[in-house]
């Protein structure tokens, strides 16, 4: 039974770059949710995605959007890159049939220089 | 929104000691859970605790949700214990996990 997969692990950019992140979700889930974890802090919850459509979103600017396909999987991408949005991505899963308790990815590690 | 404090914020332990993490949220909440950040990033769950006690090796953990607060308890610690504890709720009436502020524990040999 496979978990959460991310990719890629580790990705740098330069300021103004957009990037696009993966995940994979555990399998029999259909609920992906995002986070942001900067150094030294915890999770931030950017948004959540059901049905192929952004339900609830955390406070994060518009350069943050998603998507989710048909197969449950998700992106998570982020246009006109800052130094401060340096940080761990995290995606977890649940199944909306279940209980609430969401499963996390390995994240990817993005720096922006 | 709601507030969600841990303590203590560094913990040092000798291995096989036993340790208390808290965590105290400031509104009521439908459910609770607890994680473990290893060095690598990687948040393993540990509980889902809405009410209650459970329990799974040496790690236990306890939720009054009337009082608004939840206990991890780590008996005989090991090196491999160590890392960051984080406990999150749901906020916002959907999916949306509001984390704590995290227990960044340490175990030496």
């Amino acid at each position: 039974d496979a978990g959460v997969t991310q990719s890629p692990t580790h990705l740098i950019k330069t300021r103004g770059q957009q990037v696009t992140l993966r995940c994979s979700p555990k399998s029999g889930h259909d609920t992906v949710c995002w986070y942001q974890q900067a150094l030294g802090q915890g999770p931030q919850f950017i948004f959540q995605y059901y049905e192929e459509e952004e339900r609830q979103r955390g406070n994060f600017p518009d350069r943050f959007s998603g998507h989710q396909f048909p197969n449950y999987s998700s992106e998570l991408n982020v246009n006109a890159l800052l130094l401060g949005d340096s940080a761990l991505y995290l995606c977890a899963s649940r199944s909306s049939g279940g209980t609430d308790t969401q499963y996390f990815g390995p994240g990817t590690r993005l720096t922006v220089l | 929104g709601i507030q969600v404090e841990q303590s203590p914020p560094d913990l040092i332990l000798q291995e096989g000691a036993n340790s208390t993490l808290r965590c105290n949220f400031s509104d009521s909440v439908n459910n609770l859970q607890w994680f473990h950040q290893n060095p690598w990033g990687q948040l393993i769950n540990l509980f889902y605790i809405p009410s209650g006690t459970k329990q799974n090796g040496r790690l236990s953990a306890t939720t009054v949700a009337t009082e608004r607060y939840s206990l991890l308890y780590i008996s005989s610690s090991q090196t491999t214990d160590s890392g960051v504890y984080f406990c999150a709720v749901p906020t916002g009436g959907g999916n949306k996990l509001t984390f704590g502020t995290g227990t960044q524990l340490k175990v030496e040999l």
